[in-house]
């Protein structure tokens, strides 16, 4: 089955670029998309189709695929920017996540 | 309002069964496919199933055999029965609207499953 591997944490200062990669096998040929995760909550749509924004997400988050690597990258990261991120693919007729990383705001 | 209502968690023992459902409103619900996406405390996110337009299901390994997806168009509900459950199966368990491009655009709040003795 296919795998995608995330750092488990990702540590930022405020004003800075936070960047977490979601690693997998040609994932550049693949659809990715990320999901952003506070305490307590459901995961929210962040990025679609590797770099793509729904509406009402700031256009400090990005994202980026190719090869073996997707990245979600964060501007400018701020307090309520900490929270638990997850990528996700479809490959074989399943749904595929991450094991999450751990964004933290120093 | 567009939302995702989970119920129907609650404590079982292990080898029992639950069935969980979810009202949809404020869309088209039959024009969607659904999914159903757990969480066990502290962990990631796991997929559990999905029923699409036309009633296809599937489902990863870990749960084949033991979970049903289904959905009543009519009602806007979609729910999983779950069956010999296990301690592992512990988890909040969410239904997700799934779109055309394979992401996930509309969660519910969950609803909380727990297999003990």
């Amino acid at each position: 089955s296919y795998v995608l591997t995330q750092p488990p944490s990702v540590s930022v200062a405020p004003g800075q670029t936070a960047r977490i990669t979601c690693g997998g096998n040609n994932i550049g040929s693949k659809s990715v998309h990320w999901y952003q995760q506070k305490p307590g909550q459901a995961p929210v749509l962040v990025v679609y189709d590797d770099s793509d924004r729904p509406s009402g997400i700031p256009e400090r988050f990005s994202g980026s695929n190719s090869g073996n690597t997707a990245t979600l990258t964060i501007s400018r990261v701020e307090a309520g920017d900490e929270a638990d991120y997850y990528c996700q693919v479809w490959d074989s007729s399943s749904v595929v996540f991450g094991g999450g990383t751990k964004l933290t705001v120093l | 309002e567009v939302q995702l209502v989970e119920s129907g968690g609650g404590l079982v023992q292990p080898g029992g069964s639950l069935r969980l459902s979810c009202a949809a409103s404020g869309f088209t619900f039959s024009s969607y496919d659904m999914h159903w996406v757990r969480q066990a405390t502290g962990k990631g996110l796991e997929w559990v199933s999905a029923i699409g337009t036309a009633g296809d299901t599937y489902y990863p390994g870990s749960v084949k055999g033991r979970f049903t997806i289904s959905r009543e168009n009519a009602k806007n509900s979609l729910y999983l029965q779950m069956n010999s459950l296990r301690a592992g199966d512990t988890a909040v368990y969410y239904c997700a609207r799934g779109t055309t491009k394979g992401y996930f655009d509309l969660w519910g709040r969950g609803t909380l499953v727990t297999v003990s003795s």
